[in-house]
């Protein structure tokens, strides 16, 4: 069983849809990270969080310590909010706290 | 843009030959990590430097994986004698460390045929 687990692996939306995409973990974490992935690799840090609750524009993340689990909220979703979402924890604090763990990803795609 | 850069950003080759990818860091990122992402799946952890020091490494870097950051700016990432399943996206990022989020850089993907 991998540590980092993501559901759904693909999801397909309309436009204007409330997305909402899991990820649960094994192991005890640092921090939790939400990262995009565009086609052609760039990845990019959408959030990282330890506890409660962020926002930023129309993307809300959530995660649940107790229960090891973690939520991205896409709210109003655009065709360009098409790409991979991937959920991935820091294990150690310290030095090497980027020592990432991934998830699998989610591959997004919303139609117009 | 000052953010992280990867050379080249494609690469193919024939099984058997060496190859050496390169990764710039953000200028005063001490943090430096190398990933493996193969197709379908999430980024795999390579290996990591603080500054020059290179302070951990994967089990999936064998023996003809060597990574470098001689001045603990840029590093180099050499592959000898490649094989098929070398074939991936290497991911490098950088970072200032917790509790700043890392900045990947745009990957160099490795054809190897």
């Amino acid at each position: 069983k991998n540590e980092v687990e993501q559901s759904p692996q693909n999801l397909t939306a309309q436009e204007g849809e409330f997305i909402t995409i899991n990820c649960s973990y094994s192991v005890g974490i640092s921090a939790l990270h939400w990262l995009q992935q565009h086609p052609g690799g760039g990845i990019v840090s959408l959030f990282m969080l330890s506890s409660g609750k962020k926002k930023h524009g129309r993307l809300i993340a959530t995660i649940n310590i107790q229960e090891k689990h973690s939520s991205l909220h896409i709210t109003a979703s655009h065709p360009r909010d098409s790409a991979v979402y991937i959920c991935a924890v820091s294990r150690n604090s310290g030095g090497s706290n980027y020592k990432l763990t991934f998830g699998k990803g989610t591959l997004l795609t919303v139609n117009p | 843009d000052t953010g992280v850069s990867q050379n080249p950003r494609h690469k193919i080759t024939k099984r058997g030959q060496n190859v050496t990818f390169r990764c710039d860091p953000i200028s005063e990122h001490n943090r430096l990590y190398w990933y493996r992402q193969t197709l379908g799946q999430g980024p795999e952890f390579l290996t990591y430097f603080q500054n020059e020091a290179q302070l951990e490494k994967s089990r999936l870097l064998s023996d003809r994986f060597s990574a470098e950051r001689p001045k603990g700016s840029f590093s180099t990432l050499e592959i000898q004698r490649t094989e098929q399943g070398d074939s991936a996206m290497y991911l490098c990022a950088s970072s200032l460390g917790f509790p700043i989020p890392p900045n990947f850089g745009p990957g160099t993907r490795l054809t190897v045929l």
